[in-house]
This record gives structure tokens, C-alpha cells and sequence, in this order.
């Protein structure tokens, strides 16, 4: 079990609905990013939000969409995807700056039509 | 920019050491280490900031070069459980990039009894 809760576990979804991925941690964390990780290879960062503030776009299409509510929850809007946006993405959290360990979710395994 | 891990693959019988490299072209303020299992999220191994320091974590330890931009770790003794991809994470932890961490391509470690 990992400290960074990620819903839902799996998604299917064609190029053309409207879904949400969640993240949620209860570490008192306030660096929060999402990734996104092809099979076989690394993590890519997408987004870093830094005190519910987005530090860091990675630049990345404007389908998807984070939102920081507050300092436990992320979120990642997600329309009009394409088939190459299938992936794992990641959520992770760490204390605040760069020499902080990064707590990974297992991630929503997603699949686009 | 993205480090360069080497070697690619290793396969271990129980028992055997491995050494695992990440370099980098840039200056660096930080290295993580971290190992994903297949299907899990990335786990947290150690941190190492520049100063050329070595860090221990059971059998597993790791050291940073800042002169040279590298850092290596060390499996000691290996286990079946160490079995899995190593990544390296690295931040040159300027500005707004301290968040930042760029992946290497990853290390398959395969143990067998």
C-alpha cells in the first residue's frame, strides 16, 4: 500500500468524453506532480504544483488539465485525448524541494479509443 | 536534460553485487534513486545532494560525484526482491527547476535464485 491514493485504478475512455484522474495524500506534503510513464520507460514530468500553486507545465497539451484544490488533492482533467496519450500516469508528493524523496501512487492505467 | 544510466539490463544469481552508473552532461544538485517493480509505483531508495557524499540503505548504498556528474549504486549481496528497474532522478536545482527531476531510461535488474 502506498501513502498517495490514485482513482480510478484504470480508465477507458474514447477521444472524445471528459474524465478526471484523482490524487490524494495525508503526508502534510506540498510539492505535488503528476507524471506520465509509457511501457518501459521513465517517468515524464507533466506538472509540478508547488503550495496549490503550479510551478512547473512541461509543456503539455491542453487536454489535460491539473487542478490543485488544496494541499491533499490533485487532479488531472482529461479531454479530447488522443491514442498516444494511453499511459500510466503517476501521482507523487514530496515535503517541498528538489532533495525531498517522491511518494509515487500506483497510478491510473489509461487507455484511449 | 536526461542522464544516461548504464548498464541497461544485469541479470544476478542471489547473492551476487551489481553496480549501477547515472551521469550527467549538467552540473548537479541532486541524484534519486529510485526502483519500480514490475506493475507498482517507483519506490524511494536514497538521495544524494552534491558534495560528493556516499549513503547506505541496508545492502544497497550509493555515491555522488559532483566533479565528475555522476553517481553509482551498489547492490551488495543481492536478493530476489532487489529484483527490478532502477531509475535515477536528477535536479540541477536551479530556480523554479527545483522540483524538477529528469529520469534516466532505467536499469532491468533480474535476480535468480
Amino acid at each position: 500500500d502506498t501513502e498517495v491514493t490514485q482513482t480510478p485504478k484504470h480508465l477507458v475512455m474514447g477521444m472524445t468524453n471528459k474524465k478526471s484522474l484523482k490524487c490524494e495524500q495525508h503526508m502534510g506534503h506540498r510539492a505535488m506532480y503528476w507524471y506520465k510513464q509509457k511501457a518501459k520507460k521513465p517517468p515524464e514530468l507533466m506538472f509540478v504544483y508547488s503550495y496549490e500553486k503550479l510551478s512547473i507545465n512541461e509543456s503539455v497539451p491542453s487536454r489535460f488539465s491539473p487542478e490543485c484544490p488544496n494541499s491533499s488533492l490533485l487532479n488531472l482533467h482529461l479531454h479530447a485525448l488522443q491514442p498516444e496519450d494511453s499511459a500510466l500516469y503517476l501521482c507523487a508528493s514530496s515535503q517541498d524541494r528538489s532533495n525531498q524523496p517522491q511518494h509515487f501512487g500506483d497510478g491510473t492505467r489509461l487507455s484511449i479509443l | 536534460q536526461q542522464p544516461v544510466q548504464s548498464p541497461q539490463a544485469v541479470i544476478l544469481r542471489e547473492g551476487e553485487d551489481a553496480v549501477i552508473n547515472c551521469s550527467s552532461s549538467k552540473a548537479l544538485y541532486s541524484v534519486h534513486w529510485y526502483r519500480q517493480k514490475h506493475g507498482e509505483a517507483p519506490v524511494f531508495l536514497m538521495i544524494l545532494l552534491k558534495g560528493g557524499e556516499q549513503k547506505g540503505h541496508e545492502k544497497i548504498s550509493a555515491s555522488f560525484n559532483e566533479k565528475k556528474q555522476q553517481s553509482s549504486l551498489y547492490l551488495t549481496a543481492s536478493q530476489l526482491s532487489y529484483s527490478g528497474t532502477y531509475f535515477c532522478g536528477t535536479s540541477d536545482g536551479s530556480g523554479g527547476s527545483n522540483y524538477k527531476l529528469t529520469f534516466g531510461k532505467g536499469t532491468l535488474l533480474t535476480v535468480n535464485p
